[in-house]
């Protein structure tokens, strides 16, 4: 079974940091780019990185561009989104996501909760 | 960066009664439009890519139209597991921008 499991999240003051973890399995995780997309509490959705299947290329929105780093480790099936000078704005489910049918996300975690409070 | 407005906000429908949902971009598309599916508590689902393309699964009474700035989705014959929200999504260019949504809600 295709799947993404993401972990890493919780309570963390302003300022602070925060590593999450997106552990693929079922697919050639090496074959895919993936992105990280959040959604704040009754908020739409808001994509947040972009990451190329070799890790080599990079896009960020600029509201995270210089806080916020994605990468992978394709050994071990696992992305990683490593976020730092959290603000309370950046409070949201994280989900990771595979990339198919050229630019889409076809395939999801379930989130895991970052909330940013002192 | 590209904005994407739906309309409308929300779509009070019966099961058994067709929905038309609207994704209007700031600027052309071209087709590279995907609409995605998300319910209470769960993940999004992909439902369409490339403005027309039904994702693997995802069921005939859904289709997708237009190119340009302004697109379709049309659930033919809502089911009770259609009433959700809504998301268009571009692929034209950085940064990946969403819409903000439509729910479909039961009348």
């Amino acid at each position: 079974e295709v799947q993404l499991l993401e972990s890493g999240g919780g309570l963390v003051q302003p300022g602070g940091s925060l590593r999450l973890s997106c552990a693929a399995s079922g697919f050639t995780f090496s074959d895919y780019a993936m992105r990280w997309v959040r959604q704040a509490p009754g908020k739409g959705l808001e994509w947040v990185s972009a990451l190329s299947d070799t890790g080599a290329a990079t896009h960020y929105p600029d509201f995270v561009k210089g806080r916020f780093t994605i990468s992978r480790d394709n050994s071990r099936n696992t992305m990683f989104l490593q976020m730092d000078s959290l603000r309370a704005e950046d409070t949201a489910v994280y989900y990771c996501a595979r990339v198919a049918y050229s630019f889409y996300m076809d395939v999801w975690g379930k989130g895991t909760t970052v909330i940013v409070s002192s | 960066e590209i904005v994407l407005t739906q309309s409308p906000a929300t779509l009070s429908l019966s099961p058994g009664e067709r929905a038309t949902l609207s994704c209007r971009a700031s600027q052309s598309l071209r087709n590279n439009l995907g609409w995605y599916q998300q319910k209470p508590g769960q993940a999004p689902r992909l439902v369409m890519y490339d403005a027309s393309n039904r994702a693997t699964g995802v069921p005939a009474r859904f289709s997708g139209s237009g190119s340009g700035t302004d697109f379709t989705l049309t659930i033919s014959s809502l089911e009770p597991e259609d009433f959700a929200v809504y998301y268009c999504q571009q692929r034209t260019s950085w940064p990946v921008t969403f819409g903000g949504g439509t729910k479909v809600e039961i009348k």
